[in-house]
């Protein structure tokens, strides 16, 4: 049963410190989105990748969040230095685009973060 | 920007009745919409998309109709149970570039 997987699940910080968090997509999937969900805000995207190359970070807070995917099987969300704001669910998701269809995302389990 | 807009935020029905939730979405170049049910404390996960080239899909209790021109789709669920209880999220995908946006999401109660 393929699934995203997300590390870590839950997270305790303290403001100021750096968090980063991991997703492993799906094998052979070929595009991966950040999701920060919030009571308020519901599902914020924050970035999505294709092919490892960025597409659009429009909705990350570019001062403090950076999102890499070192290689396929990879992808990093970063937040330094994190704030009490930042406390939310953060989901990675993944799915697979061909020309001909558009992507099915599949998410993961998801990473708590709580900034104290 | 892309926006997608869902209402009612919160809604309770009797078991057996149906419930429709419904979404509009700012570009008309959005050509795929898929709903996600979140139960509390899991992942969303998606239950059934429409794309633009077709006006309505079924499967079993789950219905999707797609309006291009009003630029609206709603997800329709009848004979209720308790376990449709959950979050339900609607999303419009933007043209080729599949930057999937999502709705604010439903909140949805089925009473026994």
């Amino acid at each position: 049963d393929a699934r995203v997987t997300q590390t870590p699940r839950h997270k305790v910080t303290e403001m100021g410190q750096e968090v980063t968090m991991r997703c492993q997509p799906i094998l052979g999937h070929n595009t991966v989105f950040w999701y920060r969900q919030t009571m308020m805000q519901g599902l914020e995207l924050l970035a999505y990748f294709r092919n490892r190359a960025p597409l659009d970070d429009s909705g990350m807070p570019k001062d403090r969040f950076s999102a890499e995917m070192p290689d396929a099987t990879l992808a990093t969300l970063k937040i330094q230095p994190s704030e009490p704001r930042d406390s939310a669910v953060y989901f990675c998701a993944s799915g697979l685009t061909d020309p001909h269809m558009n992507t099915e995302a599949f998410f993961g389990q998801g990473t708590r973060l709580t900034v104290v | 920007g892309e926006n997608v807009e869902q209402h009612p935020s919160t809604l309770s029905v009797q078991e057996g009745d149906s419930a429709v939730i419904k979404c509009t979405y700012s570009d008309s170049a959005s050509n795929y919409f898929p709903w996600y049910k979140q139960e509390l404390g899991k992942r969303p996960q998606l239950i059934i998309d429409i794309r633009s080239n077709v006006g309505e899909k079924k499967d079993q209790r789950i219905a999707v109709t797609l309006n291009k021109t009003a630029k609206h789709f709603s997800l329709h669920i009848t004979e209720t149970q308790p376990e449709d209880s959950a979050v339900y999220f609607c999303a419009a995908s933007l043209g080729s570039t599949d930057k999937l946006i999502f709705g604010t999401g439903t909140r949805l109660q089925v009473f026994p």
